[in-house]
């Protein structure tokens, strides 16, 4: 079975304080992404990695930025945190295949951010 | 601007009857379609896909629907069982080579009554 593991499961944090948010997965996946849930919003795309060192802005990136150095690793950075980015954060990942059917993310369990 | 929606925020349906979550999406692009279970303090897990070719598929108790023409989906899960009690996201994704990716809905929770 896949594992994404997120480091954290809650963190409270200050306003404009740097956030490191880390994810790691164990399957060697090609694809890893950073979501974010919010109640009567869904799950927004934040950004997602198609590879080492590739990334590419999702549906809302203002704020955030990523970092993929390792394959298995994914970090999501708030440079200066804001009491609007409290939220649950879920990261994912996916192998590639030409096959649609493989097209199903993996998700790690989330973590909590609440920024005060 | 909502490329999935979920018009039901939440859904209440007795236990052994059928619940029924429905999902439209506006983007044509769009030709492969999941629905994911969440609980709370977990991540989202997957459920069920179809693909556009298909206008229905199977799994146990879950059956998702597809019309293509009313850009429309839904899941169909009978009978309800407690441990059915979750939110509900559909997703959808266009195909780009093995790069996709997966726009979500905004939730329908479902609470089974026992």
């Amino acid at each position: 079975d896949v594992k994404v593991t997120q480091s954290s499961r809650y963190l409270v944090k200050r306003t404009g304080e740097k956030v490191f948010l880390e994810c790691v997965q164990d399957m060697d996946h090609e694809n890893m992404f950073w979501y974010r849930q919010d109640p009567g919003l869904g799950l927004r795309l934040i950004y997602f990695s198609y590879d080492v060192k590739m990334k590419e802005k999702g549906d809302i990136p203002e704020g955030y930025s990523v970092s993929r150095e390792k394959k298995e690793r994914f970090s999501l950075i708030l440079e200066s945190a804001s009491t609007n980015q409290t939220s649950m954060y879920l990261c994912a990942s996916r192998i590639v295949s030409s096959f649609s059917g493989a097209n199903v993310l993996t998700f790690g369990a989330g973590s909590r951010l609440t920024v005060l | 601007d909502q490329q999935v929606k979920q018009n039901s925020p939440s859904l209440s349906v007795q236990e052994g009857r059928i619940s029924i979550l429905n999902c439209d999406y506006t983007n044509s692009m769009f030709d492969y379609f999941l629905w994911y279970k969440k609980y709370p303090a977990e991540g989202p897990t997957f459920l069920i896909s179809i693909s556009s070719i298909k206008d229905k598929n199977e799994d146990g108790r879950f059956t998702v629907f597809l019309n293509k023409s009313a850009k429309h989906l839904s899941l169909h899960i009978v009978p309800s069982q407690p441990g059915d009690s979750a939110v509900y996201f559909c997703a959808a994704s266009a195909t780009n080579f093995g790069n996709e990716k997966l726009t979500f809905g905004t939730g329908t929770r479902l609470t089974i009554i026992p």
